[in-house]
């Protein structure tokens, strides 16, 4: 299986300020043959379920804003939120897709300073 | 609107049988591969396995082969979980999720997701 983990495991930035949430493989999720990293991040807010934010490790999913941004390739994968937001406190997940058993990141628990 | 709607939540006794659903709406059933995963409390996300509802293919984690079911009705556009015989260490919130495909329908990331179904195992 391919293990997935992230850090750290809790984070508490000011409001306005970056927070960067890292995630490290295992074993490489880059597909050669189309030049795609199978990593995905996920934000869970407290009584709901995950909300998809980034895919193909940087590809911002429609309607998430664009404060939040990933990138990395191979093994190495960084969520960026560039000014932190209320709203934002949250359980951020990565996961990847690129074999199964898919699997996810422990979580980094993001919170308010 | 694309939708998966998860059964409500289960208390049960060590031993018992349980069947939870997602019903999906708002896309073609058939065209996305289905997860499910499992949230025990306090903890991450586990993926435990996925179905094909276009034939029912599935393929499970290790972690999970043998101890649940997963399989889809076409018909009305529902995938399923279910147990033969809980245990405790079953407790915990489910989730189904649909994968995103592509033109060939092979299944990438999740980006819907169920409400969750909580499901309670305890004597």
């Amino acid at each position: 299986d391919i293990v997935m983990t992230q850090s750290p495991d809790s984070l508490a930035v000011s409001l306005g300020e970056r927070a960067t949430i890292n995630c490290k493989s295992s074993q490489s999720v880059l597909y050669s043959s189309n030049n795609k990293n199978y990593l995905t991040w996920y934000q869970q807010k407290p009584g709901q379920p995950p909300k998809l934010l980034i895919y193909w490790a940087s590809t911002r999913e429609s309607g998430v804003p664009d404060r939040f941004s990933g990138s990395g390739s191979g093994t190495d994968f960084t969520l960026t939120i560039s000014s932190l937001q209320a709203e934002d406190v949250a359980v951020y997940y990565c996961q990847q897709y690129y074999t199964t058993p898919y699997t996810f990141g422990q979580g980094t628990k993001l919170e308010i300073k | 609107e694309v939708q998966l709607v998860q059964s409500g939540a289960e208390v049960k006794k060590p031993g018992e049988s349980v069947r939870i659903s997602c019903k999906t709406s708002g896309y073609s059933f058939t065209t996305y591969w289905i997860s499910w995963m499992r949230q025990m409390p306090g903890k991450g996300l586990e993926w435990m396995g996925r179905i094909d509802p276009s034939d029912s293919y599935t393929n499970y984690s290790p972690s999970f082969q043998g101890h649940v079911t997963i399989s889809a009705g076409k018909s009305i556009s529902t995938a399923y979980l279910q147990w033969s015989s809980l245990k405790a260490s079953d407790t915990a919130m489910y989730y189904c999720a649909r994968h995103r495909t592509d033109t060939a329908m092979l299944p990438y990331y999740l980006d819907y997701w169920g409400q969750g179904t909580l499901v309670t195992v305890s004597s």
